[in-house]
């Protein structure tokens, strides 16, 4: 079974601060996404990485940053942490497949980040 | 502008019956179209996807279709069971690789013993 870690389940920090939130998933997937989930808002995403070091804008990507060093890992990051950021951030996988298909998305259970 | 959308009110069933969630679309010509389930406090989970070339899929008592004329997927859970309650979300292909997916704001299913 595909298995998507989320660093943390809970975090709190100050506005100004900057925010890390890690992800590793182990099934050597090439994608890896940031979403974050808003009441009446949905899943939308920030972030979208197809390989390492390799990275996509998605439809909001401001205030944040990404980083991907390893295939494993995706790093999502606040440069300075403001309450309209205080949100469920949802990181997923999928494998990349030919031209055609579509890959299921696997998720982790979410950091829920309360800026202050 | 391109919008997916899902019944935002609860739909509260009795056990035993067939539940039924619209998800509907515009400005989209997706190639494929998924299906996951919410429980609270979790990520998403995967059920089914569905391609434009087929009309309808199941997978035991979960049944998809898929209408791209009408622009719109309908999700069935038949004997629908308490431990089916949750929110489904729908979400769509939209680049022609196939990787990224837009999701709808899902719709929560009550399923009442």
């Amino acid at each position: 079974d595909v298995k998507v870690t989320q660093s943390s389940r809970y975090l709190v920090k100050r506005t100004g601060e900057k925010v890390f939130l890690e992800c590793v998933q182990d099934m050597d997937h090439e994608n890896m996404f940031w979403y974050r989930q808003d009441p009446g808002l949905g899943l939308r995403l920030i972030y979208f990485s197809y390989d390492v070091k390799m990275k996509e804008k998605g439809d909001i990507p401001e205030g944040y940053s990404v980083s991907r060093e390893k295939k494993e890992r995706f790093s999502l990051i606040l440069e300075s942490a403001s309450t309209n950021q205080t949100s469920m951030y949802l990181c997923a996988s999928s494998l990349i497949l030919t031209q055609g298909w579509s890959s299921p998305l696997h998720f982790g259970n979410g950091t829920r980040l309360t800026v202050t | 502008s391109q919008k997916i959308e899902q019944n935002s009110e609860a739909l509260n069933i009795q056990e035993g019956k067939t539940a039924t969630l619209t998800c509907n679309y515009t400005n989209y010509s997706p190639a494929y179209l998924q299906w996951y389930r919410q429980d609270p406090g979790r990520g998403p989970v995967f059920l089914l996807l569905i391609r434009e070339n087929e009309k309808e899929k199941r997978k035991e008592r979960l049944k998809v279709t898929f209408d791209t004329t009408l622009k719109q997927s309908l999700f069935h859970i038949t004997a629908s069971q308490p431990a089916d309650s949750a929110t489904y979300l729908c979400a769509l292909v939209r680049d022609n690789a196939g990787n990224m997916l837009t999701f709808g704001g899902g719709t929560r299913l009550m399923v009442k013993p």
